[in-house]
């Protein structure tokens, strides 16, 4: 059964710095890993997908990076901005079209 | 908007009530999704349709039921609900098996009261 964790579950940076969010994934059979933002209260914001032949996508100041071998998933997200505070979702595709989530980090930027 | 709308926003509901979620995508998608979200707990896949085909049910009470008439189309039944069931519902569509990721709609905050 996937299991999807995701470190840390909650941070608080000063605005201007860059920061890396993790995510780890227990079964390595994916078809692809997807990166969102979710604002309180709303839906999900797709940022980033990243195939499982890709080493890394990237978009604006983020860029996401995926090494299935061992089951992890970066999202470095460069010069942070108050913008950027909101909960950040990493979910995985295995068959069946199943997306399955991690808990999410919730990120708060101070200005 | 992401493509994936989702009507109502906000519902309240008694117990005894009967009301439907609707869910509404025009990218082309062929696979719908309903997830629920809890407080502090990780989405949870409730159904799935394939090609108005439903290929999942993930344990979900009979007290929720979906319907998928057209490719374009999800809804999601209610009926009896308890206070428990109160989460936001959010609806995602992709390609078969996801091949080229998920959309997700705004989402419905249900509560029961």
């Amino acid at each position: 059964k996937q299991e999807v964790t995701q470190i840390p579950a909650a941070l608080s940076v000063p605005e201007g710095e860059n920061l890396v969010l993790n995510c780890s994934f227990t079964d390595s059979a994916i078809y692809n890993l997807q990166w969102f933002r979710q604002d309180p209260g709303k839906g999900l914001t797709s940022l980033l997908l990243i195939q499982s032949s890709q080493r890394e996508q990237t978009s604006g100041r983020l860029n996401a990076s995926l090494d299935k071998s061992s089951g992890r998933s970066t999202l470095y997200i460069a010069a942070s901005q108050p913008g950027d505070s909101a909960t950040y979702l990493c979910a995985v595709s295995s068959q069946g079209g199943k997306l399955i989530f991690g808990q999410g980090t919730e990120l708060s930027v101070k200005p | 908007e992401t493509g994936v709308t989702q009507t109502p926003r906000h519902l309240v509901m008694g117990m005894t009530n009967k009301k439907s979620l609707k869910c509404e995508q025009h990218l082309g998608h062929n696979a719908m999704y309903w997830y629920k979200q809890s407080a502090k707990k990780p989405l949870e896949l409730m159904f799935v349709y394939s090609l108005e085909e439903r290929v999942e049910n993930n344990s979900v009470p009979s007290r929720f039921s979906p319907e998928c008439p057209n490719s374009s189309h999800l809804f999601l039944h209610l009926h009896t609900l308890q206070p428990e069931d109160s989460a936001l519902y959010l609806c995602a569509s992709s390609q078969v098996q996801g091949a080229r990721g998920y959309t997700f709609g705004s989402g419905t905050r249900l509560t029961v009261v």
